[in-house]
């Protein structure tokens, strides 16, 4: 298994770009979801989904776009790259979402720095 | 809303000696897990212990252990026998187990940064 699989590991953009981050897991999880790391400020959550078809809004969903086509992809769509999109960011899946006591797998994070 | 609060932005601690990270948390919920996650330089995010409030024991994980005291929503990591390899930034986490909104959903602190000195 690779586990969970985030595509590009850095990014530059310019504001104004769009881009997605591509997020992939192999062990059949329900849940993913997505979040941003900024300094001093732990991770927030930015989008989450219980199943293919199904999104939700977390925290901090402004400026974001996502879809969950497959139960495999949970892709992270950025339509306007604005400064403050400057974090990092992790894709994380859990077989379910009410089985809290399962492990969150991690993928290992993008650095995006938008100029 | 749930709230976690890490008041020590930087610790610092001897190899083999011991070091406890604070965390406190805010909820009228009264189902929920905690957990503690290690952040090493190389921004993998690892699962170090879990505690479901129900149980009364203490977790233990190891070298890693926690001081939970329900009452006083308090969830403290104690690492024992520090190694150089435990330096990394350590986040504490929450996650309440209710039906509606936001439930099952991981609430972060703001981290830890711990750095074992040689």
């Amino acid at each position: 298994n690779a586990g969970v699989t985030q595509t590009p590991k850095f990014q530059v953009l310019k504001t104004g770009q769009s881009m997605t981050l591509q997020c992939a897991q192999d062990m059949n999880h329900e849940y993913m979801s997505w979040y941003r790391q900024d300094p001093g400020m732990g991770l927030r959550l930015i989008h989450y989904s219980v199943g293919a078809g199904i999104t939700d809004q977390g925290e901090v969903p402004n400026g974001y776009n996502v879809s969950r086509s497959t139960t495999e992809d949970f892709p992270l769509r950025l339509l306007s790259a604005a400064p403050s999109q400057t974090s990092v960011y992790f894709c994380a899946s859990r077989l379910n979402r009410r089985v809290a006591n399962t492990e969150a797998f991690f993928g290992q994070g993008t650095r995006l720095t938008v100029v | 809303a749930q709230t976690v609060t890490q008041s020590q932005p930087e610790m610092s601690v001897q190899e083999a000696e011991t070091v406890t990270l604070s965390c406190t948390y805010d909820t009228s919920e009264s189902n929920y897990y905690l957990f503690w996650y290690k952040q090493p330089p190389s921004r993998q995010m690892i699962l170090v212990i879990r505690q479901e409030a129900y149980k009364q024991q203490n977790a233990t994980e190891n070298r890693f252990s926690v001081n939970f005291q329900k009452a006083a929503k308090s969830f403290s990591l104690k690492i024992s026998d520090s190694q150089l390899g435990d330096t990394a930034m350590y986040f504490c986490a929450f996650m309440p187990t209710y039906s509606g909104a936001g439930s099952y959903q991981l609430t972060f602190g703001k981290g830890t940064k711990l750095s074992v000195i040689p």
